[in-house]
């Protein structure tokens, strides 16, 4: 039921783009981005409901293909800051609850 | 800065100690959560409490018992663990279960890092 995330890690220089891919192999919902520092917790980017709906901040945004069940999170003009592990994660009804499972994860280093 | 406060920041215990891990969060939200991380892999979700009942487990094993006082507190009582259990262990909440079509935002803390000897 993980999504699966790629590339698995990817190496930039400042000021290139990136594209992170989250593909579910059942029905997408929603889609929840976060990014994690080393040693730190994940941080909320943002969250996607509807199939086709695209949001972003600053630089970085996403895009939600609820047939094709996956998302993409795109970086653009990337920074040093921009360094970290990226997870989409998805709800999961249970029947009786629901929870986020996180996808696999996608490292992400931006270099001078 | 995260809302979600967890102590303490690191442990380390011997395998026949009983220790106890605390979050608490007074942002309003009814449901919490442990997560427990292991180096360079994804969270791997625990348990879900929804107004103060435990509404999952993803079958855990029993040396780790969680316990949610009220609605801002959760712990994770600790006791015969193992080497293997060492990680990063995350504290959550969000306003309510995150659900299909929902935007309830998880929030997590900082984390407790576990060692066990």
């Amino acid at each position: 039921q993980q999504p699966v995330q790629s590339p698995q890690a990817v190496i930039l220089r400042e000021g290139e783009d990136a594209v992170i891919n989250c593909s579910s192999s059942k029905a997408l919902y929603s889609v929840h981005w976060y990014r994690q520092k080393h040693g730190e917790a994940p941080i909320f980017l943002m969250i996607l409901l509807k199939g086709g709906e695209q949001k972003g901040h600053d630089k970085i945004s996403a895009s939600f293909n609820e047939k094709k069940q996956q998302s993409s999170l795109y970086l653009t003009a990337s920074q040093l800051s921009y360094s970290g592990t990226y997870f989409c994660g998805t709800a999961i009804n249970t029947g009786t609850a629901s929870k986020l499972t996180f996808g696999t994860g996608t490292r992400l280093q931006v270099t001078l | 800065d995260t809302e979600v406060t967890q102590t303490p920041k690191h442990l380390v215990m011997g395998m026949t100690n009983k220790k106890s891990l605390k979050c608490e969060q007074h942002m309003g939200h009814r449901a919490m959560y442990w997560y427990k991380q292991k180096a360079k892999k994804p969270p791997e979700l625990m348990f879900v409490y929804s107004y103060e009942k435990l509404s999952i487990n993803e079958s855990v094993p029993s040396r780790f018992s969680p316990e949610c006082p009220n609605s801002s507190l959760l712990n994770l009582h600790l006791h015969a663990l193992q080497p293997e259990d060492s990680a990063l262990y995350l504290c959550a909440s969000s306003q309510r279960l995150p659900g299909h079509y929902s935007g309830n935002t998880i929030y997590f803390g900082e984390g407790s890092w576990l060692t066990v000897v």
